[in-house]
């Protein structure tokens, strides 16, 4: 079974100031798909960024960037220019892609509550 | 643009109740995924269903049970609610297969008491 870890369960930033939640996963497959998920205090769930693991690229959005170490099953994810609405909870899920047939749940991570100071 | 719809957003019981959670997945989206988030955990994987047919099943108790209809809105059958059962259950859709993106629904607030 897959297991995904954060262990930085807070971290603070200065608004404007750059940041980057932590995330390593362990797995025994060659294809998957990782994302960031942010749950703020509405605890919608929305999809932050996407990266496929055969993709080389680190994937970016905007602020949002991702550092991708496929041999160190690391992804993290680098927020630049901090917002007050970046104040959340962050998740790193991890989705295989080798399973035969229809769809598969997320595995998710413990999450990081992130803190924007003003 | 038009998101994934769950209904009701909060509901309360009593223990040994049953419960009925309902999703509506996003226009042409395939497939529908439950997950459960306990206070301060995860989300955790219940079931999901690719063109109304189960397709995964992660960590859904027995008292639990889903389908998904030919409209492609989904329904979470929940019978002899425990207090463990307090959660929030998240409904997410997607276009079939593994490579797209979940796009999850505000939730369903399930109080047991």
């Amino acid at each position: 079974a897959q297991t995904v870890t954060q262990s930085q369960p807070e971290m603070s930033v200065q608004e404007a100031e750059t940041v980057t939640l932590s995330c390593t996963y362990d797995t025994s497959e060659s294809d998957y798909y990782l994302f960031w998920y942010k749950q703020p205090p509405s605890r919608q769930m929305i999809l932050v960024i996407r990266q496929e693991a055969y993709k080389q690229q680190n994937a970016t959005e905007n602020r949002f960037s991702v550092n991708f170490q496929k041999a160190a099953k690391s992804f993290s994810l680098k927020i630049s220019d901090s917002q007050l609405g970046d104040a959340a909870m962050y998740f790193c899920a991890y989705r295989s892609a080798e399973t035969g047939g229809g769809a598969d749940g997320l595995t998710f991570g413990k999450g990081t509550h992130l803190i924007i100071q003003p | 643009a038009a998101g994934v719809i769950q209904s009701p957003r909060h509901l309360i019981k009593e223990k040994r109740e049953t419960a009925t959670l309902k999703c509506y997945p996003i226009p042409r989206h395939d497939t529908v995924y439950w997950y459960q988030q306990g206070p301060g955990q995860d989300p955790q994987f219940l079931i999901s269903f690719y063109e109304k047919m189960q397709s995964d099943k992660g960590s859904i108790p027995d008292r639990f049970s889903a389908q998904q209809f030919s409209d492609y809105h989904s329904e979470l059958n929940m019978s002899s609610l425990e207090l463990g059962d307090s959660a929030l259950y998240f409904c997410a859709s997607s276009v079939g297969g593994r490579a797209h993106e979940q796009y999850f629904g505000p939730g369903t607030r399930l109080t047991v008491t």
